[in-house]
């Protein structure tokens, strides 16, 4: 079955520092990853995909995302954290054809810091 | 604008008690899709429909009920079944096309009293 992995429950980082929230990945096939944002009481908003392509995937607000086979990895990157970047991040994966639906993470908490 | 719809934004329910949230797009999507979130355990897919008058059941759904009967409209039930109900429940939506590029409605937070 596919699935992704957060390992992080919390990240904390001060405004300006880099930031990275991880996913880890494990399917059958070539994997479709995304990324997604949810504020307090909303719903989620998309940032970004992998389909096929360059290994680095550019999306909104100034988060990209680096896809590597090898590790299995697909996190989520920011080079300077602001406070509004405060929010649930989930990594999702395509679920096999057929059910053409995701399945998420867990969830990771991003907490910057003034 | 487009958007999904979710009604009503709070909905609380009694013991044994069925309740109906309300998912309604205007984007034209195919394909819709309600989701359960808990803290901690991220999202977790209770129906999916692709079609007008046809879903099939996701991870969870025992104890909810669904129907598509517009293409517009998908509407969920959580029955007295649904022994743990209390959650935030999200609708989203995608188009015909081959694209994963969900859009997400604002939520319900349900909660039994």
């Amino acid at each position: 079955a596919q699935s992704v992995a957060q390992p992080e429950d919390q990240v904390n980082v001060a405004e300006g520092n880099p930031l990275t929230v991880k996913c880890t990945y494990s399917v059958s096939g070539n994997p479709y990853l995304f990324w997604y944002v949810q504020y307090p009481n909303r719903g989620l908003q998309f940032l970004l995909k992998y389909i096929t392509g360059d290994n680095l995937v550019k999306g909104s607000y100034g988060f990209e995302a680096e896809f590597n086979k090898s590790q299995t990895s697909f996190h989520l990157k920011k080079p300077s954290a602001l406070v509004s970047d405060s929010a649930l991040y989930f990594c999702a994966v395509r679920d096999p054809p057929g059910r053409r639906a995701l399945t998420f993470g867990s969830g990771t908490r991003l907490q910057v810091q003034p | 604008d487009g958007g999904i719809t979710q009604s009503p934004k709070y909905l609380f329910r009694k013991e044994g008690q069925n309740v109906t949230l309300s998912c309604e797009q205007n984007l034209n999507h195919d394909a819709m899709y309600w989701y359960r979130q808990d803290p901690g355990q991220g999202l977790r897919l209770i129906y999916y429909s692709q079609i007008v008058n046809d879903f099939q059941k996701g991870d969870i759904a025992e104890g909810y009920s669904v129907s598509r009967e517009k293409k517009e409209s998908f509407p969920l039930t959580v029955t007295s079944a649904q022994k743990n109900p209390t959650a935030f429940y999200l609708c989203a939506s995608i188009p015909g096309t081959n694209n994963y590029g969900y859009t997400f409605g604002s939520g319900t937070r349900l909660t039994v009293v």
